[in-house]
């Protein structure tokens, strides 16, 4: 089975802290993913990866900049928190090819006061 | 603009029915469709998909019906149980060119015992 591990599930962070919230994924996918889910909104892409130093911008990538430096890994960074960024926060991976599924890690609830 | 709709923000259904969860799409570029399944306090799991050149998946007690013309999907349960109680999200893709799922708002289901 597929493994996405997010390495925080609640995390409180102050306005204007940076924030790193790190995803790992243990079956070798080319692609990654960061969403998040607030109510009525569903799940919004900010970034994803389709290789190694690899990104593109999703639909609201404002306030948002992400990392992979190795495969399996791929980090997200609020770069000066805000309030409006207190979110669920979804890390996905999948193998090439646009019909492949994404699998999701359990989500970090992060909340910025 | 919300490319893809769940226009029913909930559902209740008793044990042994059958539950219908709708999406709408307005894009009519999409001709790849999933259905997930969310748990609170988990990821979001693939449940089943169908591609623009079927009408209609099926995978147990889940079938997934698409009609292009009317760029409708609906998810029918066929019977619900109590475990099927969750947040279902239908999401779309297409291809070639991308690998952005657009998720819709998500539809919370209640399987009453």
């Amino acid at each position: 089975d597929v493994k996405v591990t997010q390495s925080s599930r609640y995390l409180v962070k102050r306005t204007g802290e940076k924030v790193f919230l790190e995803c790992v994924q243990d079956m070798d996918h080319e692609n990654m993913f960061w969403y998040r889910q607030d109510p009525g909104l569903g799940l919004r892409l900010i970034y994803f990866s389709y290789d190694v130093k690899m990104k593109e911008k999703g639909d609201i990538p404002e306030g948002y900049s992400v990392s992979r430096e190795k495969k399996e890994r791929f980090s997200l960074i609020l770069e000066s928190a805000s309030t409006n960024q207190t979110s669920m926060y979804l890390c996905a991976s999948s193998p090439p090819g646009p019909s492949s599924p994404l699998h999701f890690g359990n989500g970090t609830r992060l909340t910025v006061t | 603009d919300q490319q893809v709709k769940q226009n029913s923000p909930s559902l209740s259904v008793q044990e042994g029915r059958i539950s219908i969860l709708n999406c709408d799409y307005t894009n009519s570029m999409f001709d790849y469709f999933l259905w997930y399944k969310k748990y609170p306090a988990e990821g979001p799991t693939f449940l089943i998909s169908i591609s623009s050149i079927k009408d209609k998946n099926e995978d147990g007690r889940f079938t997934v019906f698409l009609n292009k013309s009317a760029k409708h999907l609906s998810l029918h349960i066929v019977p619900s149980q109590p475990g099927d109680s969750a947040v279902y999200f239908c999401a779309a893709s297409s291809f070639p060119g991308t690998y952005k799922y657009i998720f819709g708002t998500g539809t919370r289901l209640k399987v009453l015992a």
